[in-house]
């Protein structure tokens, strides 16, 4: 079966420093997400991403976040300056299509602990 | 806006018993929920989707979820629980439209099945 992958699967950084969490969505994929999980809370959706541009963003999505596809395959979530409440699960995740019926596949995710 | 409550969040059965994970959801139109599965170390896999077609759904493993829209409830069902059946199951709602791939997830269940 298709899979998306991420890495790093763990990270840790230090408070105020860049981190790139990097995904490769299945490769027919068209839309692209980034979701978050706090330890102990829900799974919380950030961004959607579309023909090269954000297509729908949560209030969590601020300015210190952005997201980019740089090449054919790779997706790539980027928080500028790291607070201690980044610390989460971040999950990436493509569908085919963005419409009613289309299975959304997760990744693995990866583990930012910021210290 | 679109909610999902998942009414456990844990349930213990013994391997060989039925499986019940109850969700409720809200929604202001006619919704796609889904039935995620997350094992330790892993990434979320879909279950089972409903998408507005038969109001069973089976998905895959034996799990089976009914949508009942008079009760908003999307519960989860197998008839016969396997010890690999352990893990976290999410609820989750799309928020449809254009924004399909905007998923809702409720609090997770975790599923322990004793020998």
């Amino acid at each position: 079966e298709p899979e998306v992958t991420q890495t790093p699967s763990h990270q840790v950084t230090q408070m105020g420093q860049e981190v790139i969490l990097r995904c490769v969505p299945i490769s027919n994929h068209l839309y692209f997400y980034w979701y978050r999980q706090i330890l102990g809370q829900k799974v919380e959706f950030l961004v959607s991403f579309y023909n090269n541009e954000i297509s729908e963003k949560s209030e969590i999505f601020d300015d210190q976040f952005s997201v980019e596809r740089p090449d054919g395959s790779n997706f790539t979530l980027k928080i500028r300056s790291t607070k201690l409440e980044d610390s989460a699960m971040y999950f990436c995740a493509s569908s085919r299509d963005g419409v009613s019926g289309n299975t959304i596949y997760f990744g693995e995710g990866s583990w930012l602990t910021v210290v | 806006a679109q909610s999902v409550t998942q009414l456990d969040s844990h349930v213990s059965v013994s391997e060989g018993t039925p499986v019940l994970l109850r969700c409720n959801y809200s929604s202001s139109y006619s919704p796609s929920l889904f039935w995620y599965v997350q094992h330790p170390n892993k990434g979320l896999q879909l279950l089972l989707k409903y998408t507005s077609a038969a109001t069973l759904v089976k998905g895959i493993n034996g799990f089976e979820a009914e949508f009942k829209k008079s009760e908003t409830s999307f519960h989860l069902t197998k008839p016969s629980a396997h010890m690999s059946d352990a893990a976290e199951y999410f609820c989750v709602v799309s928020a449809g439209g254009t924004s399909y791939g905007k998923l809702t997830f409720g609090q997770g269940t975790i599923l322990t099945v004793h020998p």
